[in-house]
């Protein structure tokens, strides 16, 4: 099936330091999604993406959807403690009647005041 | 806050035994999605939804089953439970089934329900 290889894995960082995630795959995607998850919550939804090349922000967070269609990156800008979690990347191929949603292992960032 | 709603948020239960978790979409969305997060698979696309309707099957094993009711709201039903059922188990809504990308179909994810299987 389709995979999405997310690095780092983990991520270490001192405070207002920025941030870079990416995920890589080998099959395109119609749509890329970024989230984030605290402990025990359910994923939030950062940014979305819908168009190849698509650069889009939310606040300190910037991410763009892939020329190639296989690939998409998150970066966050000026780190602050609030920020620690898990990242997620995830995207949704909808070929036909077919519809799949993949995720990402996850990027785990950890922010030292 | 998503909009979208679980219960029960914790849930400990014997092996061999069968509980149901039940999801409230976002007001307007039609499409409902299962997904399990264990902590070594992960986040796994269980099943989708929409409009009554089985959209989508993913790792979803056959002691499992879904299904979305007239009113929009989904239930999963795990039947025969083992210990390594034990994760927790993710509600998602989107307007659409996934196929108008380009008009703004976004996932939201509920805040989950702990299932514990001693």
């Amino acid at each position: 099936g389709q995979q999405l290889n997310q690095s780092p894995q983990s991520m270490f960082i001192q405070e207002g330091e920025d941030v870079s995630m990416n995920c890589t795959s080998s099959s395109i995607f119609n749509t890329w999604l970024w989230y984030k998850q605290d402990p025990g919550e359910g994923p939030v939804l950062l940014i979305a993406l819908y168009k190849a090349g698509e650069l889009t922000s939310n606040g300190r967070l910037t991410a763009q959807f892939g020329i190639t269609r296989k690939d998409s990156f998150l970066n966050i800008s000026a780190s602050i403690p609030s920020d620690v979690g898990i990242y997620f990347c995830a995207g949704i191929n909808s070929g036909g009647s077919n519809y799949k949603l993949t995720f990402g292992k996850g990027t785990l960032l950890t922010v030292n005041p | 806050d998503s909009g979208v709603t679980q219960t029960p948020k914790h849930l400990i239960t014997a092996t061999g035994q069968r509980v149901t978790l039940r999801c409230s979409p976002r007001s307007g969305d039609l499409s409902v999605y299962w997904y399990q997060q264990s902590l070594d698979q992960g986040l796994q696309f269980l099943i989708q939804y929409y409009n009554g309707e089985e959209r989508a099957k993913g790792n979803i094993l056959e002691r499992f089953s879904a299904q979305q009711f007239p009113d929009l709201h989904s239930e999963l039903n795990l039947s025969s439970l083992e210990l390594g059922d034990s994760a927790l188990y993710f509600c998602a809504s989107s307007v659409e089934a996934g196929r108008n990308y380009y008009s703004g179909n976004t996932i939201y994810f509920g805040e989950g329900s702990w299932l514990t299987v001693v």
